[in-house]
């Protein structure tokens, strides 16, 4: 079965620290990949996906295939970028998407 | 904001009661599926369908029941059946193109307690 795994529940920096959020995943195929974020009173929304290669709210991600991880980065952590955030994995037909058990993020002053 | 609705945004249910969380979507996406997010394990995937008058089961689809009788709209059924149907529960729709998945948009949700 597809397991998708966030080791930390809650991640806590300082406003201008360096972010990486830790998603691995074990899926028996070619896996697409998704980030997704929700804010405080917002809805659950897409954040990047890895084939996009693009950056998004400063935040990348790169697909390491060989370590089966899809970490989220920021060089530069923002206080708007207090959030929850999911990785998630496309497992199969359909467009299901998988989703790991989510890590908090919370950016201090 | 539009786009996916959820009603209600809380609903009670008393022991041995089905209720059903009502999802409606005004993008023309193909595809929508339901999820429960319990504290601690993110998102499970219950029913999701692909096309009208078609679905799936999910992960964790016993004690519930969906239909698909027009593109926009996709009810779940929480049925007495399920046992600890205590939790929140989301609607998302997304386009279906080949063989790219596409982003998923999801609803405000609907919080359902027991009684």
């Amino acid at each position: 079965a597809q397991r998708v795994t966030q080791p930390e529940k809650l991640l806590s920096v300082f406003k201008g620290a360096p972010v990486e959020l830790k998603c691995n995943y074990s899926y028996s195929g070619s896996p697409e990949l998704f980030w997704y974020v929700q804010y405080s009173r917002q809805r659950l929304q897409l954040l990047l996906r890895h084939i996009s290669r693009e950056s998004i709210k400063g935040f990348t991600a790169d697909l390491n295939k060989g370590e089966t991880s899809f970490h989220l980065k920021k060089p530069f952590a923002q206080e708007e970028d207090s959030a929850m955030y999911y990785c998630a994995p496309s497992t199969g037909g359909g467009n299901k998407l998988t989703f790991g058990t989510g890590t908090q993020l919370k950016v201090e002053l | 904001d539009g786009g996916i609705t959820q009603s209600p945004k809380y609903l009670f249910r008393k022991e041995g009661q089905n209720v059903t969380l009502s999802c409606e979507q005004n993008l023309n996406h193909d595809a929508m599926y339901w999820y429960r997010q319990d504290p601690g394990q993110g998102l499970r995937l219950i029913y999701y369908s692909q096309i009208v008058n078609d679905f799936q089961k999910g992960d964790i689809a016993e004690g519930y029941s969906v239909s698909r009788e027009k593109k926009e709209s996709f009810p779940l059924t929480v049925t007495s059946a399920q046992k600890n149907p205590t939790a929140f529960y989301l609607c998302a729709s997304s386009l279906l193109q080949g063989y790219s998945n596409q982003p998923q948009h999801f609803g405000d949700g609907t919080r359902l307690s027991i009684l």
